[in-house]
C-alpha cells in the first residue's frame, strides 16, 4: 500500500542551527502538507504546496520556515534558525486533490532543539 | 479563527460497547470532514471521511454529519481494546487546509 515516508525519524539539533526535514509523498498525489504537533497539543497546519508553489500557509509558517520540492519525489521543510519552541513532531501529508480528498500522513519526524 | 472542538475525554467504554465521539466546528464554510486515529507517539491515521449530511458506514465505524448544527460524530461499534487511541476530528474548507480538534482519548477496557 502506498505511503508517505519521512526522514529522519528523530533529529536533535542545537538552537540556532538549520534543519531540513524530508518527505516522500505518495507518488500520484498532487498536494503536499506539513503539520506539526507539540507534545500534548493538537495537530497544527503549517503549509500546503501544489504545483511547485505554496498554496496556503499558517501564521506559524514565518520567515524561518521554507518548503521545497527539489526533485520529482522529495518534499522538504527547512527551519533556518531553530528555537527551543520548534521542538515538536513534524508530519508530512499528501492528498490527491486539494483537501477535499483524503490526506495521508507520514510517520513523522521528532525534532528536538536543545 | 476557525475552530474544531472536541471533548478531550477520556471516554471509557467496555469491550463490545458502542463508543460515541463528537465534534463541532465553527466555520459554516467547511465542506469536508475527517476522522483520524492517533496512537500515542504515532502519526494520525485516516479512518473516515464524510462530505454530505447523514450517515456513512465503514465496517464498525459510522460517521455522521449535520451541517445545520455544525456537528460531526463517529460511532465505533463492538469496541475493542485495540481501538484505544486518541480520535482526531478535522474539517476542511476550500482555500485553507485541514483544521484539527485536540482529539478525544478513547479507552476500551477488556
Amino acid at each position: 500500500e502506498p505511503e508517505v515516508t519521512q526522514t529522519p525519524s528523530h533529529q536533535v539539533t542545537q538552537m540556532g542551527q538549520e534543519v531540513i526535514l524530508r518527505c516522500v509523498p505518495i507518488s500520484n498525489h498532487l498536494y503536499f502538507y506539513w503539520y506539526r504537533q507539540i507534545l500534548g497539543q493538537k495537530v497544527e497546519f503549517l503549509v500546503s504546496f501544489y504545483n511547485n508553489e505554496i498554496s496556503e500557509k499558517s501564521e506559524i509558517f514565518d520567515d524561518q520556515f521554507s518548503v521545497e520540492r527539489p526533485d520529482g519525489s522529495n518534499f522538504t521543510l527547512k527551519i533556518r534558525s531553530t528555537k527551543l519552541e520548534d521542538s515538536a513532531m513534524y508530519f508530512c501529508a499528501s492528498s490527491g486533490g486539494q483537501g477535499d480528498t483524503e490526506a495521508f500522513f507520514g510517520q513523522g519526524t521528532r525534532l528536538t532543539v536543545v | 479563527q476557525k475552530e474544531v472542538e472536541q471533548n478531550s475525554g477520556p471516554l471509557s467504554v467496555p469491550e463490545g460497547a458502542i463508543a460515541s465521539l463528537n465534534c463541532t466546528y465553527s466555520d459554516r464554510g467547511s465542506q469536508s470532514f475527517f476522522w483520524y486515529r492517533q496512537y500515542s507517539g504515532k502519526s494520525p491515521e485516516l479512518i473516515m471521511s464524510i462530505y454530505s449530511n447523514g450517515d456513512k458506514e465503514d465496517g464498525r465505524f459510522t460517521a455522521q454529519l449535520n451541517k445545520a448544527s455544525q456537528y460531526v460524530s463517529l460511532l465505533i461499534r463492538d469496541s475493542q481494546p485495540s481501538d484505544s487511541a486518541t480520535y482526531l476530528c478535522a474539517a476542511y474548507q476550500a482555500g485553507t487546509a485541514l483544521i484539527f480538534g485536540k482529539g478525544t482519548t478513547l479507552s476500551v477496557s477488556s
